[in-house]
């Protein structure tokens, strides 16, 4: 059974700092993604990674995946408060069967 | 463009009765999923399906149902509804297993 664990579940930033969200499973997969939740709302996509070594950027979020140590990092580069939100990985198990980790919980500071 | 729509937005029920949640989808996506959100507990998959016509078990299917008999279409029925199943539902499309998946914006259920 696939498992996914995130890491840290909360993190507090001040802004204009920089942060690493980790994203662990444990089966072997080559389809990952990142969502956004923000409170009382529904999930948006923020990347798909699809192969050992992709990279991906989005303004200040930058993405990776290492499928041989089943490893994606969400980096934030220069923290602003609209990026405070809930930050899902989600691995593709099984063809459309994905697991979810639990969410990382960002809050930047002024 | 609607995306995928769900419906009811909230719903309370009492311990024992059934309902179907519904979930529609405009994008002629293939693939639909229905999750269940609880506190510190992010998304476990309920049941999914790759097309019509054809379903699969998630990771937490037991007391749900579901049907795919047309594309745009997938409804979750619970058959008798108990206090656990108190929850946020989202359902969830996508173009292929190589695509991210378009949320609804989530049914609240309570059961009494």
């Amino acid at each position: 059974e696939l498992k996914v664990e995130q890491n840290p579940l909360f993190l507090s930033m001040q802004e204009g700092k920089n942060y690493t969200i980790y994203c662990n499973y444990s089966t072997t997969s080559d389809r990952l993604y990142w969502y956004r939740q923000d409170p009382g709302k529904s999930l948006e996509s923020l990347f798909v990674l699809l192969s050992n070594g992709a990279v991906k950027q989005e303004g200040r979020l930058m993405a990776s995946l290492d499928t041989k140590a089943r490893l994606s990092t969400l980096h934030i580069t220069a923290a602003v408060h609209d990026l405070s939100a809930t930050y899902f990985c989600a691995v593709d198990y099984n063809n459309n069967d994905m697991r979810f980790g639990a969410g990382t919980r960002l809050t930047v500071k002024p | 463009n609607a995306g995928v729509t769900q419906t009811p937005k909230f719903q309370v029920l009492k311990t024992g009765q059934s309902m179907t949640l519904q979930c529609a989808q405009d994008m002629n996506h293939e693939y639909m999923s229905w999750y269940r959100q609880d506190p510190g507990m992010g998304l476990r998959l309920i049941h999914y399906s790759v097309g019509a016509g054809i379903t699969d078990q998630g990771e937490v299917p037991n007391g749900y149902n579901v049907s795919r008999s047309t594309t745009e279409d997938f409804p979750l029925r619970l058959l008798s509804a108990a206090p656990s199943q108190t929850s946020v539902y989202f359902c969830a499309s996508s173009a292929s297993a190589h695509q991210p998946q378009h949320f609804g914006d989530g049914t609240r259920l309570s059961i009494l």
